[in-house]
């Protein structure tokens, strides 16, 4: 079965410190892959996205994330973290089952230390 | 999501009650999706629908129904709710499995 694992529950950084965070998948062919972020109260908006082509993406608010077929990883990196990054990531895959449906991992909370 | 409304956004019942969520689009979107949100489970398929009338189980369906009569509206229904349904709900949207979701703004459920 396909599946999310978010290894870090929580992660503390210093504010300008740089940032990864880790997903790795688990599905047979080249999953279509997410990285969402939750603001306190919020819903879910999508910082970037991969589909084919340039392993290396860019999204919003100065994130990227690499995808390495070989580990079955797409982490997600900022170069240097702002206290309004603060808030609950999400790494998703989605696949052709279950109508095109997210599998979500467990979500990895960041918290910014100045 | 400005395409994508919930209603209620939240709400407070007791168990036992029937409770309905609505999810409404105006993406014209084939596909929309029914999770829930629980700390340290991330979201969860809990039905999903890939076009009127024909909707289908996901994870955690136990519970819940859904229905979709118009391609606008996606409803959720607890029919007799319990506590373990306490939970933010979310819906989603999309066209083609190559496009990212979209999200509403979810639904704060308390049984209680």
């Amino acid at each position: 079965a396909q599946s999310v694992t978010q290894p870090d529950i929580h992660i503390t950084v210093s504010e300008g410190a740089s940032l990864e965070l880790r997903c790795n998948y688990s599905y047979g062919a080249t999953p279509y892959l997410f990285w969402y972020v939750q603001s306190p109260g919020q819903g879910l908006q999508l910082l970037l996205k991969y589909f084919s082509g340039d392993t290396l993406v860019q999204g919003i608010k100065g994130f990227e994330a690499e995808f390495k077929r070989s580990q079955s990883s797409f982490n997600l990196r900022k170069p240097s973290v702002h206290w309004s990054d603060a808030a609950e990531y999400f790494c998703a895959v989605a696949t052709n089952q279950a109508g095109t449906a997210l599998i979500f991992g467990k979500g990895t909370t960041l918290s910014v230390s100045s | 999501d400005a395409g994508i409304t919930q209603s209620p956004r939240h709400k407070v019942t007791e168990t036992g009650t029937p409770v309905t969520l609505r999810c409404h689009q105006t993406e014209n979107h084939r596909y929309m999706y029914w999770y829930r949100q629980d700390p340290g489970h991330g979201l969860r398929l809990i039905h999903y629908s890939y076009g009127v009338k024909d909707t289908d189980k996901g994870e955690v369906s136990d519970g819940y129904s859904v229905s979709r009569s118009k391609t606008e509206d996606f409803l959720l229904t607890l029919e007799s709710a319990t506590s373990s349904q306490t939970s933010v709900y979310f819906c989603a949207t999309v066209d083609r499995v190559d496009q990212p979701q979209h999200f509403g703004d979810g639904t704060r459920l308390s049984i209680l």
